[in-house]
């Protein structure tokens, strides 16, 4: 199965700064099969981006992915008091779909 | 808009089968490109994918845990359902429902359920 790995495990930031997070796949995906979800406590995941770098809808556009091949980034551009949450990377590549560790953005 | 929403035993005993159902309002399962997945998720191990079923019924499982467990549909009743057989205290999770929208050449878990906590306990 390929196995995302995402860094750092958390991020200690203050509101108004810009947040990278990185997932990097075992081997190479399509990047068309790439997502970021947020989740914060007590609630399901929420999609975020797709295709790598499509908003979902609703999405503010402080929030953008990119990447290729085996690396791909979530960065948040200026921290809101609400994005203070937990980030997971998943492929829809090949099964079985597999999920990133998560990256928790907190509050510094 | 579509709503998901998990229900089942909350409380399992080892070794038992676990069974939870996934009903969808809002629309009709089979209303577009959709597949039905299960989740689950544990301090453990994270997000991890159980499996899904589209609305033709064919199914695709984890290979972790594809001995034990059976996805099933109901369109009649907009119903999906999860069975996981001979539980171990390591099942213990919150498990969601998801829809899988095939918006080609995307796949995305646009819509979650709100989760359901199982625990495997004697």
């Amino acid at each position: 199965e390929i196995v995302l790995t995402q860094s750092p495990g958390t991020l200690s930031l203050s509101p108004g700064e810009r947040a990278t997070l990185s997932c990097r796949a075992s081997q190479r995906i399509d990047s068309d099969s790439l997502a970021w979800y947020q989740q914060k406590p007590g609630q399901a995941p929420r999609l975020l981006i797709y295709g790598a770098s499509k908003r979902a809808t609703g999405i503010p556009d402080r929030f953008s992915g990119s990447g290729s091949g085996a690396v791909f980034t979530l960065a948040l551009s200026r921290l809101e008091p609400e994005d203070f949450a937990v980030y997971y990377c998943q492929q829809f590549d090949t099964l079985p779909f597999t999920f990133g560790g998560g990256t928790k953005v907190e509050i510094k | 808009q579509m709503q998901l929403q998990e229900s089942g035993p909350g409380l399992v005993k080892p070794s038992q089968t676990l069974s939870l159902t996934c009903t969808v309002s809002g629309d009709s399962m089979s209303s577009g490109s959709y597949h039905w997945n299960w989740i689950r998720q544990s301090a453990g191990k994270g997000l991890e994918w159980i499996g899904r079923i589209s609305t033709s019924g064919r199914t695709d499982y984890n290979p972790s845990l594809k001995s034990r467990v059976i996805i099933s549909l109901d369109t009649s009743k907009n119903q999906f359902s999860l069975d996981l057989s001979s539980v171990i205290v390591a099942d213990t999770a919150v498990y969601y429902c998801a829809r899988e929208w095939n918006l080609l050449p995307f796949d995305v878990f646009d819509i979650w359920g709100q989760g359901k906590v199982v625990t495997v306990s004697s």
